[in-house]
């Protein structure tokens, strides 16, 4: 099994532009959640979902969207990258909610100029 | 809203020596998760505590769970060179919604 999978690995954006950061996961989890981490402040949570068709707000959700279709995949879209979006972002995907083993991909290493 | 300290924030080490990363949280939590970073890696799972008092081993590794479940402890006795990393508890309240990680402690260990 792939696991959970995070495209592209590194992504240098000008500011005003924007992209969407891919994720995948085969493992037929119900939730999925993004994380940005930053020196000195941990994981901070984004946007979670606890199935296709449902997404919520964590704890820094402006400047960023997400949608869930599938299962399978929860991209997540800077809509004007700004230099404090400058950080490296995780997706994480679980069988449930909070009580079982949260699995992280790489990560993508995002730099804004 | 829901708050997970953890301290210290750093530690360095000599290989052989024993470390204590210490989680507390401001509400009571279902249960708590720990998790290692290495390096330029990924956060991966260590262990998941959802007894009041509970303790568990790995090895090396001990962690706790208090018995208000508010608070847990990672110990590694006779730390070695691949301990190396960050690690990060994580709390899942009651009455939430998503895992709030603390900021984790970055563990350097000098041979």
């Amino acid at each position: 099994n792939a696991g959970v999978t995070q495209t592209p690995k590194f992504q240098v954006l000008k500011t005003g532009q924007s992209m969407t950061l891919q994720c995948a996961q085969d493992m037929n989890h119900e939730y999925m959640s993004w994380y940005r981490q930053d020196p000195g402040m941990g994981l901070r949570l984004i946007h979670y979902s606890v199935g296709a068709g449902i997404t919520d707000q964590g704890e820094v959700p402006n400047g960023y969207n997400v949608s869930r279709s599938t299962t399978e995949d929860f991209p997540l879209r800077l809509l004007s990258a700004a230099p404090s979006q400058t950080s490296v972002y995780f997706c994480a995907s679980s069988y449930r909610e909070g009580t079982t083993e949260a699995f992280f991909g790489q990560g993508t290493r995002l730099t804004v100029v | 809203g829901q708050q997970v300290m953890q301290i210290p924030q750093y530690q360095h080490v000599q290989e052989g020596e024993d470390f204590t990363t210490y989680c507390n949280s401001s509400t009571t939590l279902s249960n708590i998760q720990w998790y290692k970073q290495r390096p330029g890696g990924h956060p991966v799972f260590l262990i998941q505590l959802v007894k009041s008092g509970e303790v568990k081993k790995q090895k090396r590794l001990t962690f706790q769970f208090g018995e208000a479940k508010k608070n847990s402890s990672l110990h590694i006795t006779a730390t070695q060179t691949t301990d190396v990393g960050t690690y990060f508890c994580a709390g899942y309240p009651n009455s939430g919604y998503a895992l709030n990680f603390g900021k984790g402690t970055s563990l350097l260990v000098t041979p």
